[in-house]
């Protein structure tokens, strides 16, 4: 069983469209991360949230503590978009983070 | 803007034959840490460091070792290489205490 879910494995848009990616935890955690990777492997770090909701661009994170979920969000989505989303939290004890096995997006023009 | 820079982007090796992976930060940052991702089953932690000289074992690091000389090069140590260690090996750094981790470009490792 993993403790980081991630939902759908697979998402293929239209440009212009919203799109929604979700992740579910069953561990304690003090913070949790949504990774963006291109191909080719490089990841960037978009979010790390503990709490509520946070924005950059057209990109939207929120996070739900008591329901153990959180959602990143794509607004007017773009083919430069497509990547692999990756869910990760950090546990509240020690330095040890779970990743989810990532979405990955394609936004078709 | 940090940096972490890996030795290489694809490598192949035998069987066998040992392979050293180098990862570099130019952030001073403490805390280190040696991903490897494989599809369906995402990134799983092998060995991290908490500072020069010191490392824990991940989730995975039965076949691997590691060494922390100086605080900006954390290297991963397949002491002989096994095809079923062909994978993406992805390296990471972070200030102690903080969350945000900072990724390297990855290493592709094929072992035949």
């Amino acid at each position: 069983k993993n403790e980081v879910e991630q939902s759908p494995q697979n998402l293929t848009a239209q440009e212009g469209e919203f799109i929604t990616i979700n992740c579910s935890y069953s561990v304690g955690i003090s913070a949790l991360h949504w990774l963006q990777q291109h191909p080719g492997g490089g990841i960037v770090s978009l979010f790390m949230l503990s709490s509520g909701k946070k924005k950059h661009g057209r990109l939207i994170a929120t996070i739900n503590i008591q329901e153990k979920h959180s959602s990143l969000h794509i607004t007017a989505s773009h083919p430069r978009d497509s990547a692999v989303y990756i869910c990760a939290v950090r546990l509240l004890m020690g330095n040890q983070f779970y990743f989810g096995t990532g979405t990955s997006l394609t936004v078709i023009p | 803007d940090v940096k972490v820079t890996q030795s290489s982007r694809y490598l192949v090796k035998r069987t066998g034959e040992k392979v050293f992976l180098e990862c570099v930060q130019d952030m001073d940052h403490e805390n280190m840490f040696w991903y490897r991702q494989d599809p369906g089953l995402g990134l799983r932690l092998i060995y991290f460091s908490y500072d020069v000289k010191m490392k824990e074992k991940g989730d995975i690091p039965e076949g691997y070792s590691v060494s922390r000389e100086k605080k900006e090069r954390f290297s991963l140590i397949l002491e002989s290489a096994s095809t079923n260690q062909t994978s993406m090996y992805l390296c990471a750094s972070r200030i102690a205490g903080t969350g945000k981790q900072y990724f390297g470009p990855g290493t592709r490792l094929t072992v035949l």
